[in-house]
């Protein structure tokens, strides 16, 4: 079965600094990783998604990940954090190509103080 | 191109009345999703289906939940006779027929019930 683990229900980081959310997945077979945020009362967006190739997958509003098979991660990245980046992050992972259902984690609240 | 539509945004229900939920997905998608999202937790998927098939329902609760997507229309989610804990948001999601790697799934703004 596939499972998601965001370690940290919180995150904060002041505006202009890099930022991390983690995400570690398990799953078998070949892993396919979303990450999806959610701004207050609002729907999910999708940001981005690794399926194969290269292990650095750049996303929407200047996110990144990097997918790490031998560690089972697939962490979300910004270099300079801006305070509309502050919302409840999603990852998510589906175990093979076509139209599965997502499995997410529990999400990961992100603040970025001015 | 308009996204995936819900309807409706807020529903109020006493304990006990039915809930019925609605779920346009966008334009040539076939495949239609229900999750649940309960405070401070992360997404549950609860069915999946295709026009008038029901594909997956692994997530469903085995009584009172039940989910359509007929030839015509939205897909309806179905609850009869709500309990307090039925209380959560209830999001749709779509994705296009074609199967591949590329089919990330698109959310609707999401129900949000409130049973009372």
């Amino acid at each position: 079965a596939q499972s998601v683990a965001q370690p940290e229900d919180q995150v904060n980081v002041a505006e202009g600094n890099p930022l991390t959310v983690k995400c570690t997945y398990s799953v078998s077979g070949n892993p396919y990783l979303f990450w999806y945020v959610q701004y207050p009362n609002r729907g999910l967006q999708f940001l981005l998604k690794y399926i194969t190739g290269d292990n650095l997958v750049k996303g929407s509003y200047g996110f990144e990940a990097e997918f790490n098979k031998s560690q089972t991660s697939f962490h979300l990245k910004k270099p300079s954090a801006l305070v509309s980046d502050s919302a409840l992050y999603f990852c998510a992972v589906r175990s093979e190509s076509g139209n599965t259902p997502l499995v997410f984690g529990k999400g990961t609240r992100l603040s970025v103080i001015a | 191109n308009a996204g995936v539509m819900q309807n409706p945004r807020h529903l109020v229900r006493r304990r006990g009345q039915e809930a019925r939920l609605r779920c346009s997905p966008m334009k040539g998608h076939s495949h239609v999703y229900w999750y649940r999202q309960l405070p401070e937790e992360g997404l549950k998927f609860m069915v999946y289906l295709q026009k008038e098939n029901i594909i997956d329902e692994s997530g469903m609760p085995k009584e009172r939940f039940s989910a359509e997507f007929p030839k015509e229309g939205p897909s309806i989610l179905r609850i009869q006779q709500v309990v307090r804990g039925d209380s959560a948001a209830y999001f749709c999601a779509s994705s296009p027929p074609v199967r591949g790697p590329y089919n990330e799934q698109f959310f609707g703004p999401g129900t949000r019930l409130t049973v009372l």
